[in-house]
């Protein structure tokens, strides 16, 4: 099964700072990668799919990138309503799996 | 707007079974895909299981294959998950989540709140 390996697992920045999560896949998935937020207690809302399409409503501060099998989220201009922790998931094919979350935290 | 409701969570005995519904409404359920994911105590999210919008496919993580029954009721616009032979590692809480188009390969664009499930003797 493909792997996806989230980096880093955690980081702290400042609001107005520039943000970068990396994800990165054991073979090759296509742009077949999403991006997920989930805020302290919150249920996960999907940010990113097909790499770097933003869903309905995100801000436009979000952006995914691909190169490869790297993709990057990057989160321009930190907001303290961006604390939470990020997952990415693979999805071209079964098992749909996760990485393993970057949790964001405003220093 | 789309509604995601999850119930049958609870405690229950290593071995034993329990099986999940997850009620819907807002959208043609017939035209998505649906899934399951989980997501244990303090830790990260796991995919589970996913159907086909057609319901021709079934797809299974590794860790409940042969365990874990997805399947759903079109008229009820429901969506379950049998799981048997419950093990200590299962607890979590079961989140149901459409998919964001009818095919087994999408990503989950609407979650429900959970519900929880607590194997242990």
């Amino acid at each position: 099964d493909i792997q996806m390996t989230q980096s880093p697992s955690s980081l702290s920045a400042s609001v107005g700072d520039r943000v970068t999560i990396t994800c990165r896949a054991s073979q090759v998935i296509g742009d077949y990668l999403a991006w997920y937020q989930q805020k302290p207690g919150k249920v996960p809302k999907l940010l990113i799919y097909v790499a770097s399409t933003l869903q309905s409503g995100v801000p436009s501060r979000f952006r995914g990138t691909r190169s490869g099998t790297d993709f990057t989220l990057t989160i321009t201009n930190l907001q303290p309503e961006d604390v939470g922790t990020y997952y990415c998931q693979k999805y071209n094919s079964a098992p749909l799996t996760f990485g393993g979350g970057t949790t964001v935290e405003i220093k | 707007q789309v509604t995601l409701v999850e119930s049958g969570g609870g405690l229950v005995p290593p071995g034993r079974s329990l099986r999940l519904t997850c009620a819907t409404s807002g959208f043609t359920f017939m035209t998505y895909a649906m899934h399951w994911a989980r997501q244990a105590p303090g830790k990260g999210l796991e995919w589970v299981a996913v159907l086909s919008s057609d319901g021709r496919e079934t797809f299974y993580a590794d860790s409940v294959k042969g365990r874990f029954t997805i399947s759903r009721d079109t008229s009820k616009n429901a969506l379950y998950l049998q799981m048997d032979s419950l093990r200590p590692d299962d607890t979590a809480l079961y989140h149901c989540v459409r998919g964001g188009s009818p095919f087994s390969s999408s990503p989950g664009d609407n979650w429900g709140q959970g519900t929880l499930v607590s194997v242990s003797s």
